[in-house]
């Protein structure tokens, strides 16, 4: 079994500061790891993905993840908010143990508010 | 624009209506799913179709129905609804069943029901 955990539910921050979305998981098999985001009344966009290849892993527009299995998390970070960054993220868990279709177990998601 | 399109992006029905949704996507994936995205909730797997045959439904009631005609398409169609049932419903496809392959989600139909 699988699972995923996004600590918070609401982040806020000020343009130009750090952004730090936390997220741990548990997973009985080496798991891959996404982040997704959403913008207001849109679907949802990858942010970036880990399976298995360096720890560190960038995504799109300036956000990057690292990946720590001692500590199981999987922590989205951003050196420097940006006003278009509101939005709400996804951390999402997967792994290929069931041996049927594939499926992703879902975080409930952390809404990012930035302040100017 | 992740490739994922779905219509409609609004739609209210009565309790009695039928109607569906419909999803098209232009990644020549393998694999189609529809989640349900309701508030306060995190997404929940509905229906899996792997090469147009359904691998995966995750205990959804009947009055929602899926069909996949074709690897790139995939329908939702709903009858008899109840206004719980008002959520958003995203469509996603992906090439094979691995892991680590990105699953590309649709921007979604808004669904209401009265």
């Amino acid at each position: 079994a699988q699972s995923v955990t996004q600590l918070d539910s609401h982040v806020s921050v000020s343009e130009g500061t750090p952004v730090l979305l936390r997220c741990n998981y548990s997973s009985s098999y080496s798991p891959s790891l996404f982040w997704y985001v959403q913008h207001p009344n849109k679907g949802l966009q990858l942010l970036l993905k880990y399976t298995s290849a360096a720890t560190l892993v960038k995504g799109i527009n300036g956000f990057e993840a690292e990946f720590k299995k001692s500590e199981t998390s999987f922590h989205l970070t951003k050196p420097s908010a940006h006003m278009s960054d509101a939005a709400e993220y996804f951390c999402v868990v997967s792994d290929s143990s069931s041996g049927s279709a594939r499926q992703l177990t879902f975080g409930s998601g952390t809404q990012l508010t930035v302040l100017p | 624009e992740t490739g994922v399109t779905q219509t409609p992006r609004h739609l209210v029905m009565g309790m009695t209506n039928k109607k569906s949704l419909k999803c098209e996507q232009h990644l020549g994936h393998n694999a189609m799913y529809w989640y349900k995205q309701s508030a306060k909730k995190p997404l929940e797997l509905m229906f899996v179709y792997s090469l147009e045959e359904r691998v995966e439904n995750n205990s959804v009631p009947s009055r929602f129905s899926p069909e996949c005609p074709n690897s790139s398409h995939l329908f939702l169609h709903l009858h008899t609804l109840q206004p719980e049932d008002s959520a958003l419903y995203l469509c996603a496809s992906s090439q094979g069943r691995n892991s680590g392959n990105t699953i590309y989600f649709g921007e979604g139909s808004w669904l209401t029901v009265v």
